[in-house]
């Protein structure tokens, strides 16, 4: 079946650096990646999303490129703020399965210290 | 805009007892969602459903059900809840199956006792 990985479950960093969010998944059918970000005590919302091989989509400094060679959409940004911490969670969905359902990762909790 | 709304905010059960929580969204999506996200794990799918009085199992269907009434509503029913149970129930709609963006409710913070 579809799945998602995301490796980092846990994420700390100082404001000013840069953050890569590893995401990887696994399935038949031609995917459409999203990246979701979860603040404490507040519904998940949606950060990027893309279905096109190799093309860069950004959203608030956010960035992530679609690879379908290495079935990967990390995200990234280049400098963290204090307000970036949140949970991320990556997701799939796909094309000609046999529902149009959303496979989440784990989700990486992301803690950014001053 | 549009806003989902989830009811109650917290929900306190005790073990055996049947549980229900309510989702009403206004964007007048066709497709709606119950997810369960424990504490340091992803959104677990329990049931979904594409319009109204349509339901579909997700990945975690079993010891819950579901109604959608109507195209605006969408209830899960806990069977029976299981001790020291522990989970934040969130409600979802999207404009269609899966391609279209998620809107999630503010969930419902599942105790029982």
């Amino acid at each position: 079946g579809d799945s998602v990985t995301q490796t980092e479950g846990l994420v700390t960093l100082t404001k000013g650096l840069p953050v890569m969010l590893n995401c990887t998944y696994q399935t038949t059918y031609s995917p459409f990646l999203f990246w979701y970000v979860q603040h404490l005590n507040e519904a998940p919302k949606l950060l990027l999303k893309s279905s096109t091989d190799n093309k860069r989509t950004e959203h608030q400094g956010f960035y992530a490129t679609l690879h379908k060679s290495s079935s990967s959409f990390h995200l990234q940004k280049s400098s963290v703020q204090l307000s970036d911490s949140a949970l991320y969670f990556c997701a799939l969905s796909v094309t000609g399965g046999l529902s149009g359902k959303l496979t989440f990762g784990e989700g990486t909790q992301v803690t950014v210290i001053s | 805009g549009g806003i989902i709304t989830q009811t109650p905010k917290f929900l306190i059960g005790q073990e055996g007892q049947k549980l229900t929580l309510k989702c009403q969204q206004n964007f007048n999506h066709d497709t709606m969602y119950w997810y369960r996200q424990d504490s340091g794990k992803g959104l677990r799918l329990i049931y979904y459903s594409i319009t109204e009085n349509d339901l579909q199992k997700g990945d975690l269907s079993e010891g819950y059900d579901a109604s959608r009434e109507k195209k605006s509503s969408f209830s899960l029913t806990v069977t029976s809840a299981q001790k020291n149970e522990m989970a934040v129930f969130l409600c979802a709609s999207s404009m269609d199956r899966g391609r279209a963006e998620q809107f999630f409710g503010p969930g419902t913070r599942l105790t029982v006792l």
